[in-house]
């Protein structure tokens, strides 16, 4: 069964605007939290990754945002570009060498 | 100078072949890992190997067998393939292991088409 659960499965946006894309697991265990872009015909690529001891971690316009209590994390994408566009993929782990991804979200930005 | 490699990058063959993906990375790294990504771009992991030793094996038909013949290659065999084994292959790695939060590199896929 997939382990962490991720939506929307798609998503348009206007460049400029803000991209919120929600993620949600039920292992307690997990203690990283990654998220992943893929670019068509590409493979997917370390985005920005958190940890449970902190509810927020930003890097330029990608910010994660985590609730250890409701055992969700989100990713914002502020200010998006039409570069921005890519399938994302949340995951989840623990010290077990497995990364169970979520389903993936396709997010198109508009010029 | 890249940084994980696979080849072919597309492989089209017939139900019933066998046929093999190579995967090697130059990053030095301990751990590599082979994942498939189905046609709704679902990403699970199949295999995952730490310095030539097997620690993950998912529930994957025994007809895939993977072989990593130093901690740089990581090779996956396909026998009798049939249609429900198309899809995008990708191989990663990571310098120890997924649960340590190190990042995972992945190469650039093979997608398989079985007619």
């Amino acid at each position: 069964q997939q382990q962490v659960k991720q939506s929307p499965q798609s998503l348009i946006v206007q460049k400029g605007g803000i991209s919120i894309i929600n993620c949600a697991y039920e292992n307690t265990a997990f203690d990283y939290f990654p998220w992943y872009q893929q670019f068509p015909g590409k493979g997917p690529a370390l985005l920005i990754a958190i940890r449970p001891d902190v509810s927020e971690k930003k890097e330029g316009r990608f910010t994660i945002s985590f609730n250890k209590s409701a055992k969700q994390f989100s990713l914002h994408i502020m200010d998006s570009q039409p570069g921005d566009s890519a399938t994302y993929f949340c995951a989840a782990s623990k010290n077990d060498y497995k990364l169970s991804f979520g389903a993936g979200t396709t997010v198109t930005v508009r010029a | 100078d890249t940084a994980v490699s696979q080849t072919p990058k597309y492989l089209v063959t017939q139900m019933g072949n066998d046929k093999s993906i190579k995967c090697e990375q130059n990053l030095g790294h301990d751990t590599m890992y082979w994942y498939k990504q189905d046609s709704k771009k679902f990403l699970k992991i199949m295999f995952s190997y730490n310095n030539k030793e097997l620690i993950i094996n998912e529930t994957v038909p025994n007809r895939f067998s993977p072989k990593s013949p130093d901690k740089a290659h990581l090779n996956l065999h396909i026998n009798s393939l049939e249609l429900g084994d198309s899809a995008v292959y990708f191989c990663a790695s990571s310098q120890a292991g997924q649960g340590s939060g190190d990042e995972q590199f992945f190469g650039p896929g093979t997608r398989l088409t079985v007619l």
